[in-house]
């Protein structure tokens, strides 16, 4: 009965692929996150989508596009990955924009080589 | 500049004996301020929410502090155990957008 899923658990790659991560949530909520997470622990929010709509863009590289094909899903694409790519991403979700309560999945750790 | 700051240095707690972690932010105004608990290759899990009107809040054995004079939150953990080890991250509302603005967390090691 997992709440928020992730696949892959691990992505290890070359640089310069294309790769693709997929997170669904079983909630109901309306809407989902993107966070990175780098090696120093801090949990950078990349984006947000509310009844797959985009509703936060950080400054991201345009090598991510996130794809959200109805409000259970929000899958992330990352083009010709580089080095300082490789950090662990998290999908999360909440009932509403403004709910704070936020539920994470348990993460996909990309490392690129 | 905005900063949430959490100690970077591990905390290591007798178990039975209260644990206490601090947060501490500059240049923000937080209508809520959240705490979270992330085990190693676990996403964070919600645990407590306080409110910019609220200076405490309570969860069996949890509790939280919210002073914005200080601009500070302590987050207790009474009675600990070896299982309340975990890292532990503060996470503030900053805007408008509802966003959330997280601290790097701290690790608390509880020995038995």
């Amino acid at each position: 009965d997992t709440a928020v899923s992730q696949t892959p658990k691990y992505l290890v790659t070359q640089m310069g692929n294309d790769k693709s991560i997929k997170c669904e949530q079983n909630l109901g909520h309306d809407t989902m996150y993107w966070y990175k997470q780098d090696s120093k622990k801090f949990l950078k929010i990349m984006f947000s989508y509310n009844n797959k709509e985009l509703i936060i863009n950080e400054t991201v590289p345009n090598r991510f596009s996130p794809k959200s094909p109805d409000k259970a899903h929000l899958n992330l694409h990352i083009n010709s990955l580089e080095l300082g790519d490789s950090a662990v991403y998290f999908c999360a979700s909440s009932q509403q924009s403004t709910a704070p309560e936020q539920f994470f999945g348990p993460g996909t750790r990309l490392t690129v080589l | 500049s905005q900063k949430i700051e959490q100690n970077s240095e591990a905390l290591n707690i007798q178990e039975g004996k209260t644990a206490t972690l601090t947060c501490n932010y500059t240049n923000y105004s937080p209508a809520y301020l959240q705490w979270y608990r992330q085990d190693p290759g676990r996403g964070p899990v919600f645990l407590l929410l306080i409110r910019e009107n609220e200076k405490e809040k309570r969860k069996e054995r949890l509790k939280v502090t919210f002073d914005t004079t200080l601009k500070q939150s302590l987050f207790h953990i009474t009675a600990s155990q070896p299982a309340d080890s975990a890292t532990y991250l503060c996470a503030l509302v900053a805007d408008s957008n509802y966003q959330l603005i997280w601290g790097a967390g701290t690790k608390l090691i509880i020995k038995p």
